[in-house]
C-alpha cells in the first residue's frame, strides 16, 4: 500500500532555505511510469503546483517559483526532496508531496498525496 | 498567467445534485481532473481524465467536459461531500507546468 510522508523543519527563517523530504513506502520511486512532486497550500488559500521529478532526475517547475526551487530524487533511499530558497512569509504553507500519473494528453496529475506538513516562515 | 476559473461557492440540499464548473482555454485539448478536500485533510482525486472515477469513489460523482468548460456533478449529494473542490489541468502557456482551479466551497444543507 503506497504511503507518502513529508518531513522537515516546521519553521524556516526569512531569506533562508526551506528543505522538505518525502519518503515513499509501498512503491519504488524508480518507476519509469510515474513522476513525483510537490504541491502547496497557503493558509486559507487554494492549491499551488510547485513541480515534479522523474526517477532520472528530470524536473519541471512552476514558472513563478522556478528561480528558487530545486526538486531532487534519491532512489537508493526511496525519497525525493524540495528545496525552496530565499523564503519569505508568503511561502508559509502546508506542503504536500504526491505521486503523479500521466494521461494520453501529457497531463501529469497527482493521484496519491501525503498528509502534508506545515512550514512556517515568520514575518 | 493561465488560470482555471471556478465559482467560489455552491450550495446544495442533501439528495439533490450539485454542479461545479471549471473554465479554461486549454480544456478543449487537455484532460481535467477534480479533487475534493475536506477541512484539515489532503485532497482526494474524485475524477480523472474528464470523466473517470478512481476506485473507491462513489458513483454519485461524475465529470464531463465540453469546449472550454468542465463540470463536476455530485448526484444525490450527502453531508460528507462538503468541502472544497479543485479542478486541475495543464498550463496553457506551452511550458510543461500545471495549474489548479481557483476552488469551489460546497455546502450541503
Amino acid at each position: 500500500q503506497l504511503q507518502l510522508q513529508e518531513s522537515g523543519p516546521g519553521v524556516a527563517k526569512p531569506s533562508e532555505t526551506l528543505s522538505l523530504t518525502c519518503t515513499v513506502s509501498g512503491d519504488s520511486i524508480s518507476s519509469s511510469h510515474h513522476h513525483w512532486g510537490w504541491i502547496r497550500q497557503s493558509p486559507g488559500k487554494g492549491l499551488e503546483w510547485i513541480g515534479t521529478i522523474d526517477y532520472r532526475g528530470n524536473t519541471d517547475y512552476s514558472p513563478s517559483l522556478k528561480s528558487r526551487v530545486t526538486i531532487s530524487v534519491d532512489t537508493s533511499n526511496n525519497h525525493f526532496s524540495l528545496s525552496l530558497r530565499s523564503v519569505t512569509a508568503a511561502d508559509t504553507a502546508v506542503y504536500y508531496c504526491a505521486k503523479f500519473f500521466p494521461d494520453g494528453q501529457l497531463v501529469w496529475a497527482p493521484h496519491y498525496w501525503g498528509q502534508g506538513t506545515l512550514a512556517t516562515v515568520p514575518s | 498567467s493561465y488560470e482555471l476559473t471556478q465559482p467560489p461557492s455552491a450550495s446544495v440540499s442533501p439528495g439533490q445534485t450539485a454542479r461545479i464548473t471549471c473554465s479554461g482555454d486549454a480544456l478543449p485539448r487537455k484532460y481535467v481532473y477534480w479533487y475534493h478536500q475536506k477541512s484539515g485533510q489532503a485532497p482526494v482525486l474524485v475524477i480523472y481524465e474528464d470523466n473517470k472515477r478512481p476506485s473507491g469513489i462513489p458513483e454519485r460523482f461524475s465529470g464531463s467536459s465540453s469546449g472550454t468548460m468542465a463540470t463536476l456533478a455530485i448526484s444525490g449529494a450527502q453531508v460528507e461531500d462538503e468541502g472544497d473542490y479543485y479542478c486541475y489541468s495543464i498550463d496553457n502557456s506551452g511550458s510543461q507546468s500545471f495549474v489548479f482551479g481557483t476552488g469551489t466551497k460546497v455546502t450541503v444543507l
